[in-house]
This record gives C-alpha cells, structure tokens and sequence, in this order.
C-alpha cells in the first residue's frame, strides 16, 4: 500500500474554492486514489474515487496528474459545514482492500 | 451503499473491566473491519473479520486484548478487555466496498476508561 502524504491542517474561508494536495510517490500501477471526509464523532466518509486525469462528482474534483506521484482534492465554494478532516487513500480498487488511513488534512473554514 | 448501526455510541468504563461493541449492517457483507481512532489522531486497523473464520490481527493487536465474533453476514463484535485508560478511544467498524461509494463506516463508539 503507498505512503500518501498531506498538509497538517488548511484553513479558509466561507465561498473560496480549497485545493488540498496529497503525495503518493510511490503508487502502484494497479492503484487507484480514493478520498475521505470525516466530521467530528462521525465515522469516514467516501467522497471521489479515481484513477486518472480528472474525476468530478457533485460534492468535489480531483485532478490526477499523468505520472499519478500526487492528486488534488478541489471543494469549490467551501462552507461551514465543510469543516472536517480529508483522508487520501491509495490502494487498489477491491472490495476486500483494508484501507490504511495517513494524518490526513484538518480543514477549518471561516466565516 | 450499506448501513452501519454502531452500539453504544458511547460509554464510560471502570478500568480492569470489558466493553463489547456492536455492528449491524442492514445488508449481507463478506468482509467487516474494526477501527480504532485515539483522540486526534488518524484511524488504525484493528482486525479485519470475515464471517465463518477467525479474525485477522494487524500489528500491535492480539485476540486476547480485542476479541471479535462475526457470527453472520450482517454482524460483528468487539470487545474490548481488561481495559486500561489508554484504551480509551473512538472504535469504529467498516464494511467491505458495495458499488462505487466505497467503504461505510459506523458512527464510532466513544469509549472513556477512567
């Protein structure tokens, strides 16, 4: 399973977009790069998943560069409510894959 | 997507003694996973529980301090024995990835040893 790595914690405020980046430099080819949110005394849950190039969903983007060392979580227009921790996970795209979460990102938005 | 019921949410324990932890998911799952999250950290993998055998420990974890029962498809334990202050954690259960959405966990339970 790759080693991902992610900054500590971002803050931002209510409205602008929030790129969080994370580093797998050593991602397999049969890997894929999946993303978690988790809200205080609430368990992880799944945002995006992808491969690839660029995958969108209606809660965020992730933008996958061509060598796959590093992927972007986008969150456009943040609010309160998105508050929360960001996990970026790599790992194959099976259903029986423990999953092995890093420090993942504490974001704190402001009004 | 499944659904994850998680009791008790959570609990204060005196120490020396054991607290067992349900998960019931409202859909047959082969694979069910225990977590453990201590106070601002990450989550660890306790022990990965596949129905009809014994559950699979990670490193730094043993069946005598974390026993698990996965009796069916749609349910597990974890109990967490003898337990000291440094047990005190939120322990979180996962189910295996159904579709597209990736795993689901539970709500945690948070546990206070004291």
């Amino acid at each position: 399973l790759a080693k991902t790595t992610q900054p500590i914690s971002m803050d931002s405020y209510e409205g602008q977009e929030v790129n969080i980046t994370c580093s797998h430099n050593n991602i397999a080819t049969n890997d894929y790069i999946t993303w978690y949110q988790q809200f205080p005394s609430q368990g992880p849950r799944f945002i995006i998943q992808g491969y690839k190039t660029k995958v969108t969903n209606e809660v965020a983007s992730l933008f996958i560069p061509a060598d796959r060392k590093s992927s972007t979580l986008s969150l456009p227009r943040v609010s309160l409510s998105d508050t929360a921790v960001y996990y970026c996970l790599v790992g194959d795209d099976l259903s029986f894959q423990k999953l092995v979460f890093g420090t993942g990102t504490r974001l704190l938005v402001s009004p | 997507s499944a659904v994850i019921s998680q009791k008790p949410s959570r609990d204060i324990c005196q120490r020396g003694t054991s607290l067992t932890i349900q998960c019931q998911v409202d859909s047959q799952v082969t694979m069910m996973f225990w977590y453990r999250q201590q106070p601002g950290q990450s989550l660890t993998l306790i022990a990965t529980a596949n129905q009809g055998s014994e559950a699979t420990y990670e490193s730094g974890f043993v069946i005598d301090k974390f026993p698990i029962s996965r009796p069916n498809l749609t349910f597990s334990t974890l109990t967490v024995s003898n337990m000291s202050p440094e047990d005190s954690s939120i322990y979180l259960c996962s189910v295996e990835k159904i579709g597209r959405d990736g795993y689901t966990f539970g709500s945690g339970t948070r546990l206070t040893v004291v």
